[in-house]
């Protein structure tokens, strides 16, 4: 079946750097594209970043534009999350999740990250 | 940026009513508006893509329509399990999502 594990969240300071990765299994990994997602405690959700199926394409919101990179890696069905000068408003369950087509048809249970002093 | 406005932010209905969500776009987006389902603690779910079309599995009491800039999302009769916050999300210029629906039972 189709599983989607996020890791690599946890506490960290502002301005510091953290770096997530979204492991994936029970499809053909190449063939799909990959968005992270986030959502702040008691919010709503927040599109962060995408990356096409080859990872020719990416996308960002602007408010991590400049600052976080989406990268993969197709041999091990593996997709990052590079995340640097991070702020308190980046606070937030990261998910993974692959794109259909037509929306995000399975999801990571998420990875907490914490900004904070 | 295409934003999305969702309503109401929360609704409280009983079991077997009818159930509307709307989500307006700001901008022409023909029908690429997906909708998902939150439970507490649980990754979102996808139930609707394309504005109209039920994933697979998805019970067939979940609707939705439109097209352009105006969404519904429908509810044909609420059960308990359907207890959860609904995100409208539109897919025709990068990804935005609509602020949320957290929908209770009265």
């Amino acid at each position: 079946q189709v599983q989607l594990v996020e890791s690599g969240g946890g506490v960290v300071q502002p301005g510091r750097s953290l770096r997530l990765s979204c492991a994936a299994s029970g499809f053909t990994f190449s063939s799909y594209g990959i968005h992270w997602v986030r959502q702040a405690p008691g919010k709503g959700l927040e599109w962060v970043a995408v990356i096409w199926y080859d990872g020719s394409i990416k996308y960002y919101a602007e408010s991590v534009k400049g600052r976080f990179t989406i990268s993969r890696d197709n041999s091990k069905n593996t997709v990052h999350l590079q995340m640097n000068s991070l702020r308190a408003e980046d606070t937030a369950v990261y998910h993974c999740a692959r794109d259909q087509g037509a929306g995000l048809d399975h999801w990571g249970q998420g990875t907490l990250v914490t900004v904070s002093s | 940026d295409i934003q999305m406005t969702q309503s109401p932010s929360s609704l409280s209905a009983s079991v077997g009513d009818r159930v509307t969500i709307t989500c307006q776009a700001s901008l022409d987006i023909t029908n690429y508006l997906n909708w998902y389902q939150q439970k507490p603690g649980k990754a979102p779910k996808l139930l609707i893509s394309a504005a109209s079309n039920l994933e697979t599995g998805v019970p067939s009491r979940f609707s939705g329509s439109g097209s352009g800039t105006d969404f519904t999302f429908t509810i044909s009769s609420l059960q308990p399990e359907d207890i959860a916050t609904y995100y409208c999300q539109q897919y025709d210029t990068l990804y935005t999502f609509g602020q949320g629906t957290k929908l209770e039972i009265k």
